[in-house]
């Protein structure tokens, strides 16, 4: 069965900060990952996209990379900004198209 | 606006009521899932459908019925609330290879 979780549950970082968010997976046999943004109270909005065969994905200040073989993903926001503070979570899809979803870490950036 | 439409964003229920969420998307996508989200569990799912005419049961089905009525919309049924459905539900559509789309969710209560 298909785990993910991600490192660290929450985070605090002063405004301007590059930072790091983790996701690991057990099963390597994904067919995509997602990158998911939740604002309190709100529902999910998709990031990035990282297909089983791409290595990295680039939207402005977010990079997400993928390395299947060791079932790890990383979003790298840069430049941090108050605006980013949400709860981050990563999903995996497996070849059934059924996504699992990691328990999300909480990013609070501190103007 | 393009996405997935929920109804209602709030409901209150007694043990042992019964209430349908709706969903709706409007992006000719194919699949469609419910999933709940609990605090520090993540997202779970809950039942979802390939294609119009056909439901299969997720992670956590117990407790909830399903219809995918059209290709537009899938509902979820409580047909007995108990406390313990208490959460908050996401419905998501997605085509193929490009990820999902969420609804803005239902904030459910069962007192």
């Amino acid at each position: 069965k298909q785990e993910v979780t991600q490192i660290p549950a929450a985070l605090s970082v002063p405004e301007g900060e590059n930072l790091v968010l983790n996701c690991s997976f057990t099963d390597s046999a994904i067919y995509n990952l997602q990158w998911f943004r939740q604002d309190p109270g709100k529902g999910l909005t998709s990031l990035l996209l990282i297909q089983s065969s791409q290595r990295e994905q680039t939207s402005g200040r977010l990079n997400a990379s993928l390395d299947k073989s060791s079932g790890r993903s990383t979003l790298y926001i840069a430049a941090s900004q108050p605006g980013d503070s949400a709860t981050y979570l990563c999903a995996v899809t497996d070849y059934g198209q059924n996504f699992v979803f990691g328990p999300g870490t909480r990013l609070s950036v501190l103007p | 606006n393009a996405g997935v439409t929920q109804t209602p964003k709030f409901q209150v229920l007694k043990t042992g009521q019964s209430m349908t969420l709706q969903c709706a998307q409007d992006m000719n996508h194919n699949s469609m899932y419910w999933y709940r989200q609990d605090p520090g569990m993540g997202l779970r799912l809950i039942y979802y459908s390939a294609s119009e005419g056909t439901t299969d049961k997720g992670e956590v089905p117990n407790g909830y019925n399903v219809s995918r009525l059209n290709k537009r919309e899938f509902s979820l049924r409580l047909e007995s609330a108990a406390p313990s459905q208490t959460s908050v539900y996401f419905c998501a559509s997605q085509y193929d290879i490009y990820g999902y789309t969420f609804g803005s969710g239902t904030r459910l209560t069962v007192v």
